[in-house]
């Protein structure tokens, strides 16, 4: 069973449109995150929710809007597509929210804006 | 904010060698973790260190802490094909709440 899955894998789209990122945990955790990977391969964290709650958000541009409609599910609505957007996204989870926790990623989502 | 500069970027050697990635910042964590990512692929944890100047062992894998956490360092004796992959430190700060600190990553390739 995948812990955490998240869906589509593979996503490409026009400048302009508006995509979704779903992701699923099966692990009973309480904080569900979103990472951002470049092309030189460097991770940063979007966002992070703890039992539905925003309590981590970057300096990410409000065109990308987290929503947890549980604490199993944190999905990721990106709104007018630009070509910078085109990454590798990783949705995460842990335990908790507690420093030092394992962090479990999920396989990606790649994102191709052309 | 709280940067982590691993070094060095890319690594190629042949299997049998050993080597070493390093992690080092200005500023004190509370752990540090040590993460492999595969193409295609999510990070997956490898080790966490906690208490300063800790070593830790996973197989061929020796993690250290610095004393003053700090800095940190991965070495892998007699590299294997298998160990190719994209090694990545990361820090937790104490005020973060699991936000994790990534270094830029390190790729190495084993050559059989």
């Amino acid at each position: 069973d995948t812990a955490v899955s998240q869906t589509p894998k593979y996503l490409v789209t026009q400048m302009g449109n508006d995509k979704s990122i779903k992701c699923e945990q099966n692990l009973g955790h309480d904080t569900m995150y979103w990472y951002k990977q470049d092309s030189k391969k460097f991770l940063k964290i979007m966002f992070s929710y703890n039992n539905k709650e925003l309590i981590i958000n970057e300096t990410v541009p409000n065109r990308f809007s987290p929503k947890s409609p549980d604490k199993a599910h944190l999905n990721l609505h990106i709104n007018s597509l630009e070509l910078g957007d085109s990454a590798v996204y990783f949705c995460a989870s842990s335990q908790d929210h507690g420093a030092g926790n394992t962090i479990y990623f999920g396989e990606g989502s790649w994102l191709t804006v052309v | 904010t709280q940067l982590l500069e691993q070094s060095p970027q890319f690594l190629s050697i042949q299997e049998g060698e050993n080597l070493t990635v390093y992690c080092n910042s200005s500023s004190v964590f509370s752990s540090l973790q040590w993460y492999r990512q595969e193409p295609g692929e999510g990070p997956v944890l490898l080790v966490t260190v906690v208490t300063g100047g800790e070593v830790k062992k996973l197989k061929r894998l020796t993690f250290q802490f610095g004393d003053a956490r700090k800095d940190s360092s991965l070495h892998i004796t007699a590299a294997q094909p298998g160990d190719t992959g994209l090694y990545l430190c990361a820090g937790a700060g104490g005020t973060s709440y699991g936000k994790l600190t990534f270094g830029q990553g390190t790729i190495l390739t084993v050559h059989p």
